[in-house]
This record gives C-alpha cells, sequence and structure tokens, in this order.
C-alpha cells in the first residue's frame, strides 16, 4: 500500500521562499506528483519527479529522493495568488495494466504580506 | 470547448433522490476517474475507467454507479444517498494511468 504524509498548513510571506515537504512509504514507486488546488477549484497539475534531484520550472521546483522516500516543493518569490493547498500524489511502479496514483491530504498554504 | 467538464457544478439533493453528475473530456485521453473530496480527507479515489473499462472499484457502496459509455464521457449515478456523501466529486481523465491527469472543475454535490 502507499503512505503519504504533508504537513496539513503552512503560512508564509509575501516575497518569501517556502518547502512543502512529503514523505512517503510505498510497496512500489515510479514517480511524484505535485498539484496546486485553489478554495473551490479543480487541482492542476505543477510537476511529475522520476529520477533524484531537483527540477526548476520558474518560481516553482521540485526535488525527489528515492532513497529517502522524500520530496519537497520549493517556491521562490511567494505571491498572494500563491495561497492554495499543495497536493503531494505517487504514482506505483508499472506492472502492466492500471496503475493507482495515491494522494497525500494536501498541504494548505497562506501567503500573508 | 477544451479541457475537462462538468455538469452540474452544484446539486442539492433528497436521500431519495436519483441524480447522475456527467463529466467530458476532449483530451483524446484514455483514462477516466471519479475521485471523492471531503474537507480535511485526502482525494479519495471512487472508480477507473482505462480504455472504457473499468479498471477500479474503490470499495465504493453500491449508491454510486458509474459509466463509461465512450472514452470521451463519464457519469456517476446517484441513488439513496446518505448525508455523508456531500462532499465535492471530481473528474479527472489522464493520456494512460498513472499519467498526469487533468481534472474537471467539480460537482459540489449537498445531500439532505
Amino acid at each position: 500500500g502507499q503512505n503519504i504524509d504533508q504537513p496539513t498548513e503552512m503560512t508564509a510571506t509575501e516575497g518569501a521562499i517556502v518547502q512543502i515537504n512529503c514523505t512517503y512509504q510505498t510497496s512500489g514507486f515510479n514517480g511524484l506528483f505535485w498539484y496546486q488546488q485553489h478554495a473551490g477549484e479543480a487541482p492542476t497539475f505543477l510537476s511529475y519527479n522520476v529520477l533524484d534531484g531537483l527540477e526548476e520550472k520558474g518560481r516553482f521546483s521540485s526535488f525527489l529522493s528515492r532513497s529517502k522516500g522524500y520530496s519537497y516543493l520549493l517556491l521562490k518569490e511567494l505571491q498572494m495568488k500563491d495561497s492554495a493547498s499543495y497536493l503531494c500524489a505517487v504514482s506505483p511502479t508499472p506492472s502492466g495494466g492500471y496503475q493507482k496514483v495515491t494522494f497525500g491530504i494536501g498541504t494548505k498554504l497562506q501567503v500573508i504580506p | 470547448e477544451t479541457g475537462v467538464t462538468q455538469t452540474p457544478r452544484h446539486l442539492v439533493m433528497g436521500m431519495t433522490n436519483k441524480k447522475s453528475l456527467k463529466c467530458e473530456q476532449h483530451l483524446g485521453h484514455n483514462a477516466m476517474y471519479w475521485y471523492k473530496q471531503s474537507a480535511k480527507k485526502p482525494l479519495e479515489l471512487m472508480f477507473v475507467y482505462n480504455f472504457k473499462e473499468q479498471t477500479e472499484n474503490n470499495s465504493v457502496p453500491s449508491r454510486f454507479s458509474p459509466e463509461c459509455p465512450n472514452s470521451s464521457h463519464l457519469f456517476l449515478h446517484l441513488h439513496t444517498l446518505q448525508p455523508e456523501d456531500s462532499a465535492l466529486y471530481l473528474c479527472a481523465s489522464s493520456q494512460d494511468s498513472g499519467r498526469e491527469e487533468f481534472f474537471g472543475p467539480g460537482t459540489r454535490l449537498t445531500v439532505l
């Protein structure tokens, strides 16, 4: 099975940097997703890490360590519009047929002036 | 229209009613999903259709009944629901299972 842990809430200041951590224990692992979900809206895809290391995409970066079962999402130059929930999700080892992605509870980030 | 669409956006129903949620994707994807999102809980996968075949039924009560008539459309038929079924129901699609998922705006369901 899959177990995903991430903090439920975080607060950060506009213009600052924030790191949202995610740890996972899985019976099989292929990659890790990060999604952003604004209140009352659908989740939208941010990143997908398969290999160890940091992947940068504008103000957002995502890091993965497969050996440690650990990922983080790094948000730089925070803006008020970044206030949202950030969902960590794990994709299992492909084994033919359907691969079920499992979501964490999400981290609600509040950006304050 | 592009992306994943869902109707209705809001639904209030009594416990004896029968209603259906509709999802449509215009992305040419092969997999479609129904999720339930409740406050303070992770997204709960309910059903998966991969190439129009149901591949996952995550121990969902029979009062929820999915239907996938073709690869672009997905329905969730509801009957004799309970108040605890009140939640946001999200539809999603992906090119294949285990890939990036595109979500619809959701249906906010309230069961009285």
